[in-house]
């Protein structure tokens, strides 16, 4: 069974840094591309970041970039998201997501359970 | 960027009805168009890929259709557990994915 658990999620201050993770397990971790989703309370999906297999290829949406890195480890099975000068609208869920094999494009299957950042002084 | 814009924002429907769910893309997408469900407190769960292919395990009374900017999510006979919100997610450029804002489908 395929899994995905986030971790590293908290309250940060605006301005802050915050590293999360994602475990990988149940499947071939690095014949994948990954990605990292989040929700705003009570708002819809938004993609922050992707990755493929061999960290190729990596993109990020306009509202992260310059201030988001994603990587990933492949010996390790997980995948990380730093987040610097984060901002309060970067409080969300944030979802680790199993995209398609290589760099493919595509959807997102499964999800993880997410984890919380919340930005406030 | 690719808007994707979803009708109607809420949807009344009594349960063994059918429900059509639809996605308008800002530009052609082609059939990189996947659908998801997700239920107060639960992560999203992939239903449709390629606009019409179910994903492993979604029952057949869920099915997709369209290509290029438009797209329908049809539940054919709603059981209590279909009702959650449903968001369409274009894939068609790398480093550009995008979601629509959400339906969300309530029992009447």
């Amino acid at each position: 069974e395929v899994q995905l658990v986030e971790s590293g999620g908290g309250l940060v201050q605006p301005g802050r840094s915050l590293r999360l993770s994602c475990a990988a397990s149940g499947f071939t971790f690095d014949d994948y591309a990954m990605h990292w989703v989040r929700q705003a309370p009570g708002k819809g999906l938004e993609w922050v970041s992707g990755i493929s297999w061999n960290s190729g290829s990596i993109g990020y949406a306009d509202s992260v970039k310059g201030r988001f890195t994603i990587s990933r480890d492949n010996a390790k099975n997980s995948l990380y998201l730093q987040m610097n000068s984060l901002r309060a609208e970067d409080t969300a869920l944030y979802y680790c997501a199993k995209g398609r094999m290589g760099d493919r494009r595509g959807w997102f299957d499964p999800w993880g359970q997410g984890t919380l950042v919340t930005v406030s002084s | 960027e690719i808007v994707m814009t979803q009708s109607p924002a809420t949807l009344s429907v009594s349960p063994g009805e059918r429900a059509t769910l639809s996605c308008r893309a800002s530009q052609s997408v082609s059939s990189n168009l996947a659908w998801y469900q997700q239920k107060p407190g639960q992560a999203p769960r992939l239903l449709i890929y390629g606009a019409s292919t179910r994903a492993t395990g979604i029952p057949a009374r869920f099915s997709g259709s369209g290509s290029g900017t438009e797209f329908t999510l049809t539940i054919s006979s709603l059981q209590s557990e279909d009702f959650a919100v449903y968001y369409c997610q274009q894939y068609n450029n790398w480093r550009e994915y995008t979601f629509g804002q959400g339906t969300k489908l309530e029992i009447k």
